[in-house]
């Protein structure tokens, strides 16, 4: 299995500030039809996760462009320009270019 | 728009079997540019992958409980279900369908159910 790692597993951001989150995989994640199925998803408080962001850069629709993805083979990095009171919550990212898909374990992003 | 909501018992008895069906409004089950996963997260924990399934009943499922889980699909119904077997309460989970729109698209789970809170105690 992929094992993908998350840091922080907490941050505390003042708002307005940017934030960053770290994914780093065990193996790369480039599919053999040469995309990188690596997603970023938001849970708010009782909510289900929201997708973010897809195939490592690529904001879903409807989603804020205060986000951002980046990254390649192993190493990839969701950021957040300035944080707003709306965007806590927890955030995962998600690879599916391998079955089992796996997730990171989750970073709980929380307002100083 | 698409909505997937899942159902199911609450509460499951140690040993027995859990069952959950996700039922797909607004859209059709039967296209091959999607799959339909169940995920599970319990309480305070992070996210799980169970399975997927394709409309055609392709299926994946997760090694570490493919011994205990069965994936369907009901295209007559428009919906999908998750059987997981000889549960315990480490089981115990808010499980979520989702849908996966398969590469080169956006190779991610785009839509989600609300969530069903499963507990296993007698």
């Amino acid at each position: 299995d992929i094992v993908v790692t998350q840091t922080p597993l907490s941050s505390p951001v003042t708002l307005g500030q940017p934030a960053s989150i770290s994914c780093r995989s065990s193996q790369s994640l480039v599919h053999s039809d040469g995309n990188t199925y690596l997603s970023w998803l938001q849970q708010r408080p009782g909510q289900p996760p929201r997708l973010l962001i897809y195939k490592i850069s690529n904001r879903f629709s409807g989603v804020p462009d205060r986000f951002s993805g980046s990254g390649a083979g192993t190493d990839f990095t969701l950021k957040i320009s300035r944080v707003e009171a709306e965007d806590v919550g927890l955030y995962y990212c998600m690879q599916a270019s391998q079955f089992p898909y796996t997730f990171g374990q989750g970073t709980k992003l929380e307002i100083k | 728009q698409l909505q997937l909501q899942e159902s199911g018992p609450g509460l499951v008895q140690p040993a027995e079997t859990l069952s959950l069906t996700c039922i797909v409004s607004g859209g059709s089950i039967s296209s091959s540019s999607y799959h339909w996963g169940w995920m599970r997260q319990p309480p305070g924990k992070g996210l799980q992958w169970i399975g997927s399934i394709y409309y055609s009943g392709t299926t994946y499922y997760n090694p570490s409980l493919q011994s205990r889980v069965t994936i369907s699909v009901d295209t007559s119904k428009n919906q999908f279900s998750l059987k997981v077997s000889s549960v315990t309460a480490a089981d115990t989970a808010v499980y979520y369908c989702a849908r996966l729109t398969v590469g080169p698209s956006t190779g991610a789970f785009e839509i989600w159910g609300q969530g069903t809170m499963v507990t296993v105690s007698a």
